[in-house]
């Protein structure tokens, strides 16, 4: 299957700061997308990028669809707590085929 | 409310023994899938289907089985479940031509 590389796996910050994850594949996707995923729950989609060089902003969150179509940015600007969670990228490749990166933890220090 | 309801929740089960775990969404969408989750791998997709009786493979569909004999449910049948299909499983659906999945609350799995 295809690989999505997701980093970091983890990460720790202060409230307030910036944060930046990003995922690489060996594959050139159709569409990114981003989600996020709180304890107990399935993830929900926060960000989908249809176009290479595309930047799409959701409130504090920024993703970027990467130029050669093989990699996504997402940054989330000034966290609060409830940014605690794990975030996904995704790739959609055809009809209803996507692959999910492995995930980066994030946690927020009040 | 518009969701994707999974059941069980839980299940502890033996290798073996036939189970499904059953998936039902109320938002009339054509496109189901099934995912399992292990730590450090992300989601995996198992299998998905784009209509009624309209099913294919995923990435990591050996060991399951699926049907789409109503467009609202979209069972994943493990006939025989080993130790390493313990895992966490969600169901999905979204409506075709839009990227956004509806994700179930996930069944966590435990095959011993």
């Amino acid at each position: 299957g295809q690989q999505l590389n997701q980093s970091p796996q983890s990460m720790f910050i202060q409230e307030g700061e910036d944060v930046s994850m990003n995922c690489t594949s060996s594959s050139i996707f159709n569409t990114w997308l981003w989600y996020k995923q709180d304890p107990g729950e399935g993830p929900v989609l926060l960000i989908a990028l249809y176009k290479a060089g595309e930047l799409t902003s959701n409130g504090r969150l920024t993703a970027q669809f990467g130029i050669t179509r093989k990699d996504s940015f997402l940054n989330i600007s000034a966290s609060i707590p409830s940014d605690v969670g794990i975030y996904f990228c995704a790739g959609q490749l055809r009809g209803n085929q996507f692959y999910f990166g492995t995930g980066t933890s994030l946690t927020v220090i009040p | 409310e518009a969701q994707v309801t999974q059941n069980p929740r839980y299940l502890i089960t033996v290798t073996g023994k036939k189970l499904t775990v059953t998936c039902s969404q109320n938002m009339n969408h054509e496109y189901m899938s099934w995912y399992r989750q292990d730590p450090g791998l992300g989601l995996r997709q198992i299998y998905y289907s784009m209509n009624v009786e309209v099913t294919d493979k995923g990435d990591v569909p050996e060991g399951y089985k699926v049907s789409r004999k109503e467009k609202r449910n979209f069972p994943l049948i493990l006939e025989s479940p080993s130790p390493n299909q313990t895992s966490l499983y969600f169901c999905a659906s979204r409506l075709a031509g839009r990227e956004t999945q509806y994700f179930g609350p996930g069944t966590r799995l435990l095959v011993l």
